[in-house]
């Protein structure tokens, strides 16, 4: 079953204006990574931030991790029309055994819509 | 230019006909998976495996196999493909499963 949840489904704002899309988990995790994909092409890495960190900026983004309430928030400032595009979040496992990192579980992801 | 290569890139076939999707990296990751994307459904983990000949199941291991012979090909097999299995499918790696993964372009399947 999917772990990772987004919210909102989708976002529309105008450029300038900052976007915030959230993710939900379920379970503990090692780390968490958001990604960002354009129509029909793979996913690209933005930022991954770490189960022991609480927030991480990477020019325009900023990752907050609250390992409490099981969630994450992504906010893009200044957004542009460039920045059209679907967000998700993935979330780290371990293995039964606790000995290696290898699942991975997305969200179902955010639409962001920026009008120019 | 670091990539990850799948092939082929688009491939409409029919019920029962085997196929393999190959997915090859040039960065000398350790980490490989495969994931297939749905509408609604987000991503979700076929297979991955943390280094040659160690191969594991992700959340939607039903009707595929995977192997991993050498450390930059992990090709996906659909010994007898179904409709439900129609999907957007991506090849990732990275040089260790908690790191960032490096995705593929993708390769649409639809089965007939």
């Amino acid at each position: 079953s999917q772990q990772g949840e987004e919210d909102p489904q989708a976002l529309s704002i105008q450029e300038g204006e900052n976007a915030t899309m959230n993710c939900s988990y379920k379970t503990s995790i090692n780390n968490l990574q958001w990604y960002r994909q354009n129509s029909g092409r793979g996913l690209v890495h933005l930022i991954l931030i770490r189960s022991n960190e609480r927030e991480k900026h990477s020019g325009r983004l900023r990752v907050t991790l609250d390992t409490s309430k099981k969630s994450s928030s992504l906010l893009i400032t200044a957004s542009r029309a460039a920045d059209t595009a679907s967000y998700f979040c993935a979330t780290i496992h371990p293995n039964a055994g606790g000995t290696s990192y290898g699942k991975l579980t997305f969200g179902q992801g955010t639409i962001l819509t920026v009008h120019p | 230019e670091a990539q990850v290569t799948q092939n082929p890139r688009y491939l409409i076939t029919v019920t029962g006909k085997k196929l393999t999707v190959t997915c090859s990296q040039n960065m000398n990751h350790e980490y490989m998976s495969w994931y297939r994307q749905d509408p609604g459904l987000g991503l979700r983990q076929i297979y991955y495996s943390m280094n040659v000949e160690v191969t594991d199941k992700g959340d939607v291991p039903e009707g595929y196999k995977v192997s991993r012979k050498e450390k930059r090909n992990f090709p996906l097999i659909l010994e007898s493909p179904s409709p439900n299995q129609t999907s957007l499918y991506f090849c990732a790696s990275s040089g260790a499963g908690r790191e960032p993964q490096h995705f593929g372009d993708g390769t649409r399947l639809s089965i007939l």
